[in-house]
């Protein structure tokens, strides 16, 4: 079974400064798909980047970035430039590939609280 | 604007009761999924369907059941309600034809179900 572990609960950075969350998982697949949404307090679940395992390079949006290194398990998040309306909870998740047409389900960490300060 | 619409936004009801929860998928997406998130915990993966058929099974309890309906609508239908049952219930989609979403699950804004 997969496992996404979030390390850091809570963290905070000022406004303008650059923070960067962690996440590490575990699997024995070898295709599969890493993510990071962002759950600001309206609850509502947003997606901030996507990764593909057989993609080496990683994946940017806009002041989002990714550091993934696939041989260490590690999928952590940058964010640069940081603004308030950053402030949310951080849920890094997993799905594995799935043939025949459907997709994997996702398996969430248990997410970083961010607070971005002015 | 995720695509993902979900009803109720908000409901409250007694213990005991039963309610239904629907979602429509975004257009084109085939599979729809089913998460609950209590107060301060991670999202838990209930059910999902793809095209019709059940796919994959999470913590779904006995008193939980789902179906995707032939216009890829769902409804999540929660029985005898517990207390505990209060959480914010999503609906996400994913998995059109032919590559459609890219490999990745929108979420609705969820309902908020309060049992009292």
């Amino acid at each position: 079974a997969q496992t996404v572990t979030q390390s850091q609960p809570e963290m905070s950075v000022q406004e303008a400064e650059t923070v960067t969350l962690s996440c590490t998982y575990d699997t024995s697949e070898n295709n599969y798909y890493l993510f990071w949404y962002k759950q600001p307090p309206s609850r509502q679940m947003i997606l901030v980047i996507r990764q593909e395992a057989y993609k080496q390079q990683n994946a940017t949006e806009n002041r989002f970035s990714v550091n993934f290194q696939k041989a260490a398990k590690s999928f952590s998040l940058k964010i640069s430039d940081s603004q308030l309306g950053d402030t949310a909870m951080y849920f890094c998740a997993f799905m594995k590939h799935a043939y025949g047409g459907s997709q994997g389900n996702l398996i969430f960490g248990k997410g970083t609280k961010l607070s971005v300060k002015p | 604007d995720s695509g993902v619409t979900q009803t109720p936004k908000h409901l409250i009801t007694a213990t005991g009761q039963r309610v239904t929860l629907r979602c429509s998928p975004r257009s084109g997406d085939l599979s729809v999924y089913w998460y609950q998130q209590s107060l301060d915990q991670g999202l838990q993966f209930l059910i999902q369907y793809y095209n019709g058929e059940e796919r994959a099974k999470g913590n779904i309890l006995e008193r939980f059941s789902a179906q995707q309906f032939p216009d890829l609508h769902s409804e999540l239908n929660l029985s005898s309600l517990e207390l505990g049952d209060s959480a914010l219930y999503f609906c996400a989609s994913g998995g059109g034809r032919s590559g459609h979403s890219g490999n990745t699950i929108y979420f609705g804004e969820g309902s908020w179900l309060t049992v009292v």
